[in-house]
């Protein structure tokens, strides 16, 4: 049972360049997400898919892209890419949002933008 | 909107001391309370919950009462091992809001 999986585990990009961040849960969730890690941020929600076929925009979606490719599988697009989203990326599932429903993480995508 | 504040670290601490990491929090409806750690290198692990004001989760000694009258969940553990240090992380989850809101993160460090 791998849970939920991520890659790449690191990227290095140059200023305007583009990437797509993929993710997939085998833990047939119904909700996924996508967090960015800054120091001293915690972790802030880019987007999230509280089920399939469906997006919505978390506190910092500015810059990025989603798609709710099946239940298993969340992708997170870069069109350009910045020197401000050099950051920690996870994603997360959970059975359902909100409430007591636990969150499970990935074990995250280092991402550097020259 | 729903937020949370807590302790601002790093925290160092010797082996076999008392832990105390303080939480706070801002709802306006009545949210599920969460800890979670992260390891070196990883991402982040449910450390406990609790769901309703009076509850307590505790976890690997690991100990957080919901106490609604002063909006807190403070983390505590009676005796740190050096295996604990890691990166504490507060959060909540509005019933009606779809997302979680997480605090900054208290990055705990547990000397021999």
């Amino acid at each position: 049972n791998a849970g939920v999986t991520q890659t790449p585990k690191f990227q290095v990009l140059k200023t305007g360049q583009s990437m797509t961040l993929q993710c997939a849960q085998d833990m047939n969730h119904n909700s996924m997400y996508w967090y960015r890690q800054d120091p001293g941020m915690g972790l802030r929600l880019i987007y999230y898919s509280a089920s399939e076929g469906t997006t919505d925009k978390g506190e910092v979606p500015n810059g990025y892209n989603v798609s709710r490719l099946n239940k298993r599988e969340f992708s997170l697009r870069l069109e350009s890419a910045a020197p401000s989203q050099t950051s920690v990326y996870f994603c997360a599932s959970s059975e359902r949002t909100g409430g007591n429903n636990e969150q499970f993480f990935g074990p995250g995508t280092r991402l550097t933008v020259l | 909107g729903d937020s949370v504040t807590q302790m601002e670290g790093p925290v160092t601490l010797s082996e076999e001391a008392f832990l105390t990491i303080n939480c706070t929090y801002t709802a306006t409806g009545y949210p599920s309370l969460f800890w979670y750690v992260q390891y070196p290198g990883e991402g982040l692990q449910l450390l406990l919950k609790a769901t309703k004001a009076d509850d307590k989760g505790s976890n690997k000694g690991f100990e957080a009462t919901y106490r609604k009258e002063t909006t807190s969940f403070h983390l505590e553990k009676g005796s740190v091992q050096v295996s604990d240090s890691a990166v504490y992380f507060c959060a909540l989850s509005d019933p009606w809001v779809g997302d979680m809101r997480f605090g900054a993160g208290t990055r705990l460090t547990v000397k021999p």
